[in-house]
């Protein structure tokens, strides 16, 4: 069975583009998430979408950032413009747990590495 | 003050010996706990979750302590495939997702 991909795994733009990253979750899984991480700190949550609804967007930085997930399969999340402080490693993640993460296992993709010059 | 604070490392060990990273949490609504490994370069991928009891897997064994909000990993005879870093992972009641610790290296050696 096919791991959540996602693409590309390594961006370089400068500030002011924007970059489109995409993720395709495991078939099946209703549940998927992006979280960031920043050079030196911890991954953080971005936002959650329960097939292709958002269930929770607190952890998105600004209005910069935009994230889709029409009809409920892959997902993408713009990044327009980019800023310097954008650049770390985008993680999309996937589970087929309804409700509460009681079980904590989350499927992680390798992550979209994007660099801002 | 971070959600999840973790000795950031590097634990430096050789082959063969026991180590434990411990973890403490802010937030006491937080229900369900775990720790993840990632590879460097790599996605995070779960290692086990922790239970009140304490409980164990293989050469892993995990501690809560929900009083001292604190979590602990224990690694015994280390092997060099167990070099990566260590994220103590939690989940509050309620919310449908994980907030992560910043992860604690560990390079095993020969």
């Amino acid at each position: 069975e096919a791991g959540v991909t996602q693409f590309p795994s390594h961006s370089v733009i400068e500030k002011g583009q924007t970059v489109t990253l995409r993720c395709d979750p495991i078939s099946g899984h209703d549940n998927l998430y992006w979280y960031r991480r920043v050079m030196g700190k911890e991954i953080k949550f971005l936002l959650h979408f329960v097939k292709e609804s958002k269930q929770d967007e607190s952890g998105m930085p600004n209005n910069r950032f935009l994230a889709e997930r029409t009809g409920g399969t892959y997902s993408t999340l713009k990044v327009q413009p980019a800023e310097l402080e954008d650049s770390g490693v985008y993680f999309c993640a996937s589970s087929p747990v309804r409700g509460t993460l009681s079980t904590g296992e989350l499927f992680f993709g390798e992550g979209s590495r994007l660099t801002v010059l | 003050r971070k959600e999840v604070e973790q000795d950031p490392g590097p634990f430096n060990v050789p082959e063969g010996a026991t180590v434990a990273f411990n973890c403490t949490y802010s937030n006491s609504a937080s229900q369900s706990f775990f720790w993840y490994r990632q590879d460097c370069r790599k996605e995070p991928k779960l290692l086990m979750s922790v239970y009140s009891s304490g409980n164990e897997d293989g050469r892993f064994t995990a501690q809560l302590n929900r009083a001292s909000q604190y979590i602990s990993l224990l690694i015994r005879d280390s092997k060099l495939s167990d070099s990566a870093t260590y994220l103590c992972v939690v989940n509050k009641s309620g919310y449908n997702k994980l907030i992560f610790g910043a992860g604690t290296r560990l390079a095993v050696h020969p």
